[in-house]
């Protein structure tokens, strides 16, 4: 049973665009949300990460929005790069550090 | 930020045999870490929380007793693949919890087992 759903399953943006991945969950034990990018053959690398008492956050090209009310969560990825193609997986973590991931999305950036 | 490293990063075994896989905290004393498996294009599912110098606690469905995991020390833990079978191969990741950076989990690059 997949506690974080994630959409979409893949998508394909022009470099420059702004691709959109969007979250939810229902646990609301869940109190950290963190977004990792994975390049085939290598672990995940945590790329930002938010609370529920925050509602945007801001890391370089990356935005995490946050609505507590609703238990969605979306990473936005600024100017889009080539080398931001990657499968990019959201995820959501109790106190005792247990991460529940998302099925992931994988971003094509086209040059 | 912190680093995990996963040794081997890729190995090859006959079926029957065990594997053995390392995941050590470079420069921070992990008293939690985990282990993951991932099937290839498909998401990363936790198998077992390990604790240092305690039993691994292991999620349903995962055979305790075909994946030994040992928590030595603050900065070492291992997956023990036991009689490998070719649906086992898949790529094992470990993470690690440190203190800082409120509750950011750390990930190794991986071990790729392929079970032939």
């Amino acid at each position: 049973q997949q506690q974080v759903k994630q959409s979409p399953q893949s998508l394909i943006v022009q470099k420059g665009g702004i691709p959109i991945i969007n979250c939810a969950y229902e646990n609301t034990a869940f109190d950290y949300f963190p977004w990792y990018q994975q390049f085939p053959g290598k672990g995940p690398a945590l790329l930002i990460a938010i609370r529920p008492d925050v509602s945007e956050k801001k890391e370089g090209r990356f935005t995490i929005s946050f609505n507590k009310s609703a238990k969605q969560f979306s990473l936005h990825i600024m100017d889009s790069q080539p080398g931001d193609s990657a499968t990019y997986f959201c995820a959501a973590s109790r106190p005792d550090y247990k991460l529940s991931f998302g099925a992931g999305t994988t971003v094509t950036v086209r040059a | 930020g912190a680093v995990v490293s996963q040794h081997p990063s890729w190995v090859i075994c006959k079926s029957g045999t065990s594997v053995k896989i390392e995941c050590r905290s470079l420069d921070f004393q992990a008293t939690t870490m985990f282990w993951y498996r991932q099937f290839p294009k498909q998401s990363l599912m936790l198998m077992a929380t390990s604790n240092e110098g305690s039993k691994a606690t292991y999620e349903q469905g995962v055979e305790k007793d075909k994946f030994l995991i040992n928590h030595a020390s603050l900065t070492l833990s291992t997956l023990t693949v036991t009689s490998a079978h070719p649906e086992d191969s898949s790529f094992y990741i470990c993470s690690a919890s440190s203190s800082r950076g409120a509750g950011e989990l750390f990930f190794g690059e991986g071990s790729r087992l392929t079970v032939l």
